[in-house]
Order: structure tokens, then C-alpha cells, then sequence
């Protein structure tokens, strides 16, 4: 299986501040790298596909990069609403599979 | 509007069989593939398998040996069975849709998942 290890595991911000959130795997996944909101009670959301690509609906403000290993989500200005769970998710041909990473908790500072 | 609802007992005795359906509305389950993850309470998501609409599966490889996922397209449903469940089945379970975008006439594997049932929570206690 390939792993995917977020960083940090919480992250305290204020809104209208600049959140950064990482995602390592642990061998390359190329770009096929998602990265998913969830609120509680709710089913996962999906933000960015594809290591870059906003899927349809998500504000500018959300941003994704990287490929290969080391990928990031970037939130521009924090909005009330984006206080959330966030996972990173990679679908490999070989090893195939599916993983998430542990995910990253973004609270109210 | 494409949903997805899934459906099922939500209490399972220890040792007995786990059975979910995922019922999708505003769309024919053909042509994507059906995978089910679940989420165990205050924890993170884990992928049980998929499905092709032709029948092609996969599964995670450690729970492939209690895992079934079936198609039935009569009926746009999408079926999960886990068999001998224990304490640790006891999750929020989810079907969800893989993603494609298309571009200048071509589609693509998104690798992603972009349709979500709500989820349903089962707790396997005798």
C-alpha cells in the first residue's frame, strides 16, 4: 500500500488568515493525488482533484499543488465555513489501491 | 441531481453479516464505477472496494476475505455484504462515485471520488 502522511494534525488559525496543509506519500502517486472537507456528520466533500485541479463548485480560494511525493491544499483567506477536517487521497494502478491520510483538523484560533 | 442513499440494518450482532445498499437516484449506475469506504466514529476513512457496473471488482486486501460487492442495474443499486463482523466493523459507511472529467470530447480518470452518499452508521453489538 502506498501511505500518506498529513501534516500538521491541527492547525489553529484565525479567519482571513492563510492555511497550509501538507500531504507526503510515501512512494510517487505522479498527480493523482485528491484532497476532500469534511464536516461533522457529513460525507467527505471534494475539493481538488488531480493534485491542482478545483473541482466544480470550490471557491478560488482553495488551491492545490504538487506531484510525485509532496503535495500541498493552500486556503488563500479562511472563511468561517472552511473550519473542517481535511484528507489527502491517492487511487494507485500498482500497488492499486486506495488511501487517505490520517487527516489534518483546521480549528478557530 | 445525481444522489446516492445508502440503506440497511444499522445494528449487526458479533459474527453475523454487515448488508448495505446504496441506492442512486438521477442517474444509471453504467459507464462509472461504485466504491464503499467507511469511517469508524472520530477516526479516518478507509476504502473497502469498488465496483464496474460490468461486475469488475476490487477490494482492499485486508478485508478482501470478507468483503462482496455486487450491481444489480435493474435496480441502479450498488450492494455491500461484510461477513463475520466483529466490534471493529462498527463505522459510518459510505458509497461514493469515482470521478471523471472530460475536456475537448475526452474523458479522464479523475482518481478521485466525487459523488458522496450521506452515510450510514452500523454498529455490530449483541
Amino acid at each position: 500500500d502506498i501511505g500518506l502522511t498529513q501534516s500538521p494534525a491541527t492547525l489553529s488559525l484565525s479567519p482571513g488568515e492563510r492555511a497550509t496543509l501538507s500531504c507526503r506519500a510515501s512512494q510517487s502517486v505522479r498527480s493523482h493525488l485528491a484532497w476532500y472537507q469534511q464536516k461533522p456528520g457529513q460525507a467527505p466533500r471534494l475539493l481538488i482533484y488531480g493534485a491542482s485541479n478545483r473541482a466544480p463548485g470550490i471557491p478560488a480560494r482553495f488551491s492545490g499543488s504538487g506531484s510525485g511525493t509532496d503535495f500541498t491544499l493552500t486556503i488563500s483567506s479562511l472563511e468561517p465555513e472552511d473550519f473542517a477536517v481535511y484528507y489527502c487521497q491517492q487511487r494507485s494502478n500498482w500497488p492499486p489501491g486506495i488511501t487517505f491520510g490520517q487527516g489534518t483538523r483546521l480549528e478557530i484560533k | 441531481q445525481v444522489q446516492l442513499q445508502e440503506s440497511g440494518p444499522r445494528l449487526v450482532k458479533p459474527s453475523e453479516t454487515l448488508s448495505l445498499t446504496c441506492s442512486v437516484s438521477g442517474s444509471s449506475i453504467s459507464t462509472y464505477y461504485w466504491t464503499w469506504f467507511r469511517q469508524p466514529p472520530g477516526k479516518g476513512l478507509e476504502w473497502i472496494g469498488f465496483i464496474y457496473f460490468r461486475g469488475n471488482t476490487d477490494y482492499n486486501p485486508s478485508l478482501k476475505s470478507r468483503v462482496t460487492i455486487s450491481v444489480d442495474t435493474s435496480k441502479n443499486e450498488i450492494s455491500l455484504k461484510v461477513s463475520s463482523v466483529t466490534a471493529a466493523d462498527t463505522a459510518v459507511y459510505y458509497c461514493a462515485r469515482h470521478h471523471e472529467y472530460c475536456s475537448h470530447g475526452s474523458c479522464y480518470d479523475g482518481y478521485a471520488f466525487d459523488l458522496w452518499g450521506q452515510g450510514t452508521l452500523v454498529t455490530v453489538s449483541s
